[in-house]
This record gives structure tokens, C-alpha cells and sequence, in this order.
């Protein structure tokens, strides 16, 4: 069974850094490509970034090109993403998301629970 | 960027009554489009992909249909668990985007 479990969200001040996790288990994590995705509170849904299976290729939203970087340990399947100058629009459940095919096609099979930033003074 | 419009907002339905959801997108995405179901508190589940695929352990009762601009996910008969929020996405063009989500409801 594939689990995704993010940590390391919180209450961050705005310009303030924050780095989370992703632990991946139940499938070949160095085969895939890994999304970051985030939902502010009641709304929909946007995609942050992307990382290619061997780490190679990163990918990121407007919204957070410049502040964020993604990586990835496939040694210990794991995902992460820094994130910094941190911003009040950064407030949002973030989860960490599951290409579909082991080359990336940018949907997502397997999902997270999620891990809630709250940027604000 | 691709602009993928959702309606209706709210659909209020009984139980094994019959959901049907239309995602517009603002240029065509051929294919390239996904489904999904989210609940209270969890992550998104896929549901459908590249428009008529169902994924993994997805029951029949759903199914997606469309192409170009015009996409529809159909419940045939709506049992208790699927009343959530469901989200439609398109990987055609970058960034990969999504739909403002419809809220199935108990009528």
C-alpha cells in the first residue's frame, strides 16, 4: 500500500523559512516523479512543483519560483521542500503528491494527508 | 495558463440519485484531464484520468467522458460515501492546473 505522510508544517512570521517532509513508503520511490500541491484554507487546489525521479529536473509554480526548492533522498525515500521569504497567500495545506506513471505526467495517483502552513505575525 | 471552470458549485442530490459534473476548460487539453475526490480532512483521491480512465480500485459507478473543452464525470448512483468535493485537472499545458471543485451534497 503507498503512504505519503508529510511533516514539518506550523506557524511561520511572514519572511520566516520552514522546510517540509515527505516520507514515502509501499512502491519504488526512486522510480517517480514527486509534486508538492497546497489548498489554502476552503479553497481549491494549486500545484507548487514537481521533481523528476532522479532529482534532475525541477519544475515550480510562479507563485513560488525563487523561494522554494524542491529535493528529494531516494536513498530514504523521502521529498522536501524549502520554503522561504514566506508569505501570508503561502498559508495552505500542503501535500505531497504521487506521479501517476514512472515517467512524469503530471497527475497524481496517490496523495498525502497533508501538513498545514499558516504564514502570519 | 489553462483556465478549468466547474459547475455546478454545489450539487444536492439523494442517495442513489445520479451526479453529473462538468469541468470547461479555456482552450482544449485534448485528453489530458483528471478527476478527483476529496473528503473533510484528507487528501485528494484520482479518480479518472485522460478524461475516461478509471484508476486503480475506482468503482464502475463513476466514469468520465469528453475531450477538447468539455468534460463530464458521472456518478451513476451515489452511495453515502460519495458525497465530497470533486476536483477536475488538466496536464496538457504548464503548469498543470485545476478546477474551482463541486460539493456533492445530501439533498
Amino acid at each position: 500500500e503507498v503512504q505519503l505522510v508529510e511533516s514539518g508544517g506550523g506557524l511561520i512570521q511572514p519572511g520566516g523559512s520552514l522546510r517540509l517532509s515527505c516520507a514515502a513508503s509501499g512502491f519504488i520511490f526512486s522510480n517517480y516523479a514527486m509534486a508538492w500541491v497546497r489548498q489554502a484554507p476552503g479553497k481549491g487546489l494549486e500545484w507548487v512543483s514537481t521533481l523528476s525521479s532522479g532529482g534532475g529536473s525541477s519544475y515550480y509554480a510562479a507563485s513560488v519560483k525563487g523561494r522554494f526548492t524542491v529535493s528529494r533522498d531516494n536513498s530514504r525515500n523521502t521529498l522536501s521542500l524549502q520554503m522561504n521569504s514566506l508569505r501570508a497567500e503561502d498559508t495552505a495545506i500542503y501535500y505531497c503528491a504521487k506521479d501517476l506513471s514512472v515517467t512524469a505526467r503530471w497527475d497524481f495517483d496517490n496523495w498525502g494527508q497533508g501538513t498545514l502552513v499558516t504564514v502570519s505575525s | 495558463e489553462i483556465v478549468l471552470t466547474q459547475s455546478p458549485a454545489t450539487l444536492s442530490l439523494s442517495p442513489g440519485g445520479r451526479a453529473t459534473l462538468s469541468c470547461r476548460a479555456s482552450q482544449s487539453v485534448s485528453s489530458s484531464l483528471a478527476w478527483y475526490q476529496q473528503k473533510p480532512g484528507q487528501g485528494p483521491r484520482l479518480l479518472i484520468y485522460d478524461a475516461s480512465n478509471r484508476a486503480t480500485g475506482i468503482p464502475a459507478r463513476f466514469s468520465g467522458s469528453g475531450s477538447g473543452t468539455d468534460f463530464t464525470l458521472t456518478i451513476s448512483s451515489l452511495e453515502p460515501e460519495d458525497f465530497a468535493v470533486y476536483f477536475c485537472q488538466q496536464r496538457s499545458h504548464w503548469p498543470p492546473t485545476f478546477g474551482g471543485g463541486t460539493k456533492v451534497e445530501i439533498k
